[in-house]
């Protein structure tokens, strides 16, 4: 149990473009997902904590209007990279909360590459 | 301010020896940890938790421990297998208001297991 996906796993975009990631819990409903930018060799980061039909709260430094999230039912959320640029590449994850209030369960990823 | 530290990048371990890793924390309103494993380009998978009422925790080979007084938790993994090479993140959870926990990740130790 306790499965989230993430579409796609690996996209390439043109600078200026815009990119939207969808996360899936398949076997529970997630009251909330996050959303979590990892660069290399560091730490992941938190971006923003979703809860299903309001808006997402967006972390420190996080621009909302560039990176938009929709958190539309219980089981989807997606984040949309908007004029994406170079610095934007990065891997993606979002993580659910099923059930127990301290416990996430991951994506597997999307690795987003801007050109 | 890295509140979660994990301050040995990496590690290499024998077969069949005990692997130790270590974290550290700064905020004492955390009041739950966890362990994920992450391979390459995939999102974390739970490991293994631990409440702050408790000091450990085990779940077949591995272990972790709690250290309120001094902020320290460790990992322990025993005997360690050459499938449990992988990155190895440490977190810590706290109330983040409107019933949601927000994770606080270190930067990850990097276990090689060498057969």
């Amino acid at each position: 149990g306790a499965v989230v996906s993430q579409h796609p796993s690996r996209v390439i975009c043109k600078s200026g473009t815009s990119v939207k990631i969808e996360c899936r819990s398949l076997d529970f409903q997630a009251t909330t997902m996050f959303w979590y930018r990892q660069f290399p060799k560091k730490s992941l980061m938190l971006m923003a904590t979703s809860n299903e039909g309001s808006k997402a709260t967006y972390e420190q430094g996080v621009e909302k209007d560039k990176f938009l999230i929709n958190h539309a039912s219980l089981t989807l959320s997606t984040l949309t990279v908007t004029s994406a640029h170079p610095e934007d590449s990065s891997f993606y994850i979002c993580s659910a909360r099923a059930g127990e209030p301290y416990e996430q369960y991951f994506g597997p990823g999307t690795r987003l590459t801007v050109t | 301010d890295q509140q979660v530290k994990q301050n040995s990048p990496s590690l290499s371990v024998q077969e069949g020896r005990i692997s130790i890793l270590n974290c550290d924390y700064t905020n004492s309103m955390f009041d739950y940890f966890l362990w994920y494993k992450k391979y390459p380009a995939e999102g974390p998978t739970f490991l293994i938790s631990i409440s702050s009422i408790k000091d450990k925790n085990e779940d077949g080979r591995f272990t972790v421990f709690l250290n309120k007084s001094a902020k320290h938790l460790s990992l322990h993994i025993v005997p360690s297998q050459p499938g449990d090479s992988a990155v190895y993140f440490c977190a810590a959870s706290r109330y983040s208001g409107a019933g949601s926990y927000q994770l606080t990740f270190g930067k990850g130790t990097k276990l090689s297991v060498i057969p």
